[in-house]
């Protein structure tokens, strides 16, 4: 068990610039979440996804935000156009759907900063 | 909308005695509810967990009491150790649907 991956770990950036995230989930997960987490605030749900589906996305996923899935592996969050008010931790998590509660596994995250 | 909450920002406790975290919630389908912890620059971590059906989970020094008609449940550490010292936050789901999350709360443990 590796774990979930989460790269970069550490992303600065300028307003205006396009920035992509890559998550590896736990190889036997069926499910993949993006959740953000700001300082003094619990992650906030972004979007998830079942095998290769996006299943639900929060409001607070903008046009600028997409997330992809391709196979139902790994799964990329993209950010176009940053504003300075997407600094935030960018958590990923994985869990294995069926027979009973979901637990989610997360990474370590990736600390965006939008100067 | 803030379905689950933690009133309580930060906890200061002794070493060696019982630490007590909060957490409210509002949505009436939540079924499944979940501690995790986390340190700094790291994701969070599962703790222990506790379904509607149950109102007491132990798990070694930790134990999490849900009272379903006060939507409020409670983690207990017992006894409190310096590695105890995260940042605590409570989540809870509905029909195994995407966890919500608390704002969570900073318990330190003085030695």
């Amino acid at each position: 068990d590796t774990g979930v991956s989460q790269n970069p770990r550490h992303k600065i950036t300028k307003r205006g610039q396009n920035v992509t995230f890559r998550c590896d989930p736990i190889s036997e997960h069926n499910r993949l979440y993006w959740y953000r987490q700001t300082l003094g605030q619990g992650p906030e749900f972004l979007t998830y996804f079942q095998n290769e589906a996006q299943l639900e996305k929060s409001r607070l996923l903008s046009d600028r935000f997409s997330a992809e899935r391709p196979k139902g592996s790994f799964s990329t969050l993209e950010i176009q156009r940053t504003e300075q008010g997407d600094s935030a931790m960018y958590l990923c998590a994985s869990s294995r759907v069926g027979g009973g509660n979901e637990k989610l596994f997360f990474g370590s995250g990736t600390q965006l900063s939008v100067l | 909308d803030q379905q689950v909450k933690q009133n309580s920002p930060s906890l200061s406790v002794q070493e060696g005695r019982i630490s007590i975290l909060n957490c409210d919630y509002t949505n009436s389908m939540f079924d499944y509810f979940l501690w995790y912890k986390k340190y700094p620059a790291e994701g969070p971590t599962f703790l222990i967990s506790i379904s509607s059906i149950k109102d007491k989970n132990e798990d070694g020094r930790f134990t999490v009491f849900l009272n379903k008609s006060a939507k409020h449940l409670s983690l207990h550490i017992v006894p409190s150790q310096p590695g105890d010292s995260a940042v605590y936050f409570c989540a809870a789901s509905a029909g195994a649907q995407k966890l919500v999350f608390g704002q969570g709360t900073r318990l330190t443990i003085n030695p």
